[in-house]
């Protein structure tokens, strides 16, 4: 399978706990996204990397959340100190990254459950 | 916050009818993208159309862009039990790659 995956798919964490997530894109897309969804609403964008800089981050990506994309391949978003209101689905996309390709390509997510 | 609003929130059909969904947005955009959601899954790309198109065609889907009105449309023709999902649409800006998704159309499909 060349899509983009996802792991894990399922975390389940007390408040308090660090998580780590990684993604890994299609193998020649250098542009790799990180949202997040919540029930019953669109995904909103986190942040996202351009091969291994990281060219914006929303304000929703508080201190408490860093990610990472060393080498440009894989990536992986870390929150410390999780919340209750950091349960929700994380779901990474990449894309080609030529100038006219704007089409995302998405992961399975990760459900992340904070209790 | 979204960019977009998708009308109306949710859509109950019968097999073979057609499925009209809505999206409006608020800033002007260089794309706009309609994505599929099967239940707790990642999402699929359906289709993209670009801020100087003003219709598409992609098997059983259309796509229609009003700049003027900031407004989109898709039409799924002959629905198929296998549609039954959660349709968003999204939009980037000129030179900003992010997308900024609606709150989705929940379409369920009667056999």
């Amino acid at each position: 399978d060349t899509g983009v995956s996802q792991n894990p798919r399922h975390k389940i964490t007390k408040r308090g706990q660090n998580v780590t997530f990684r993604c890994d894109p299609i193998s020649e897309h250098n542009r790799l996204y990180w949202y997040r969804q919540t029930l019953g609403q669109g995904p909103e964008f986190l942040t996202y990397f351009q091969n291994e800089a990281q060219l914006e981050k929303s304000r929703l990506l508080s201190d408490r959340f860093s990610a990472e994309r060393p080498k440009g391949s894989f990536s992986t978003l870390e929150i410390q100190r999780t919340e209750q209101g950091d349960s929700a689905m994380y779901l990474c996309a990449s894309s080609l990254g030529q100038d006219w390709t704007y089409e995302q390509y998405f992961g399975p997510g990760t459900r992340l459950t904070v209790t | 916050s979204q960019q977009g609003e998708e009308d109306p929130q949710a859509l109950s059909i019968q097999e073979g009818e057609n499925a009209t969904m809505n999206c409006s947005y608020k800033t002007s955009i260089n794309n706009l993208q309609w994505y599929r959601q099967n239940s707790g899954r990642g999402l699929v790309h359906l289709i993209l159309i670009r801020s100087n198109e003003r219709e598409k065609h992609s098997g059983r889907l259309r796509v229609t862009l009003d700049t003027s009105k900031k407004s989109s449309s898709l039409l799924i023709t002959a629905s198929r039990a296998a549609d039954t999902a959660s349709y968003f649409c999204a939009t980037d800006a000129y030179n900003d790659y992010k997308l900024s998704f609606g709150a989705g159309t929940t379409v369920t499909v009667r056999a």
